[in-house]
């Protein structure tokens, strides 16, 4: 009954090159959301998909982020060319349905610890 | 547009002593209401969540919050804290569409 899995949990960078994090839904959920986790500022929305679409990805930086849930494999969140703002923890999270069910809380993996130098 | 007001940052309470963690959200409609809770170097876990019905929710832990509309309020207590109680807790709301916003964290430090 594996929950939500991210990997890696620690990756490491340097300014210019591309990150790539990688998170599989728990069996049966089939959306998925992404946070971004400062010091002292909670968790912030980046986007949300679903299998092959992305619903809304309002939170997502302009340039260089871009995410993916494709058919078949994991959801990935892409960062191009990092820079040092982009060190946090990226948290994915899956639910049965989307959040309009009102009973389908999100279940969160272990998160990735982005360290840009 | 919503958002969610965790009032302190962090809260030490002495073991066996009661705990209070402050949430205040704005919204326009009716929300749904979720506690977390982040132990180090891992996931939010669900602690409790308010859908409707019963302004009282209890959750896992032995610990429970209670929904006041009046108040925009949603506090999280617990009668007795353990020191396996030490952790991150978060405040979120969602509207019933696709984001859950959540509060900026409250770290509960446990005294021995």
């Amino acid at each position: 009954n594996a929950g939500v899995m991210q990997n890696p949990r620690h990756l490491v960078r340097r300014r210019g090159q591309e990150a790539r994090l990688r998170c599989s839904p728990m069996k049966g959920h089939s959306h998925v959301y992404w946070y971004r986790q400062l010091p002292e500022e909670g968790l912030k929305f980046m986007v949300y998909l679903q299998k092959e679409n992305i619903i809304d990805e309002s939170g997502m930086p302009k340039e260089r982020f871009s995410a993916e849930f494709p058919k078949e494999g994991p959801s990935i969140l892409r960062i191009q060319q990092v820079v040092r703002g982009d060190s946090a923890a990226y948290f994915c999270a899956s639910s049965q349905a989307g959040q309009s069910s009102y009973n389908s809380p999100l279940h969160f993996g272990n998160g990735t610890r982005l360290t840009v130098t | 547009a919503q958002s969610v007001t965790q009032l302190d940052s962090q809260v030490p309470v002495f073991e066996e002593a009661p705990v209070e963690l402050r949430c205040n959200y704005s919204s326009s409609v009716s929300v749904y209401l979720f506690w977390y809770v982040q132990y180090p170097n891992q996931g939010l876990q669900l602690l409790l969540k308010y859908l409707s019905g019963s302004t009282l929710v209890k959750g896992i832990n032995g610990f429970e919050a209670e929904f006041k509309k009046s108040e925009t309020s949603f506090h999280l207590t617990k009668p007795s804290a353990h020191m396996s109680d030490a952790a991150e807790y978060f405040c979120a709301v969602s509207e019933g569409g696709f984001k859950t916003i959540f509060g900026a964290g409250t770290r509960l430090f446990v005294i021995a």
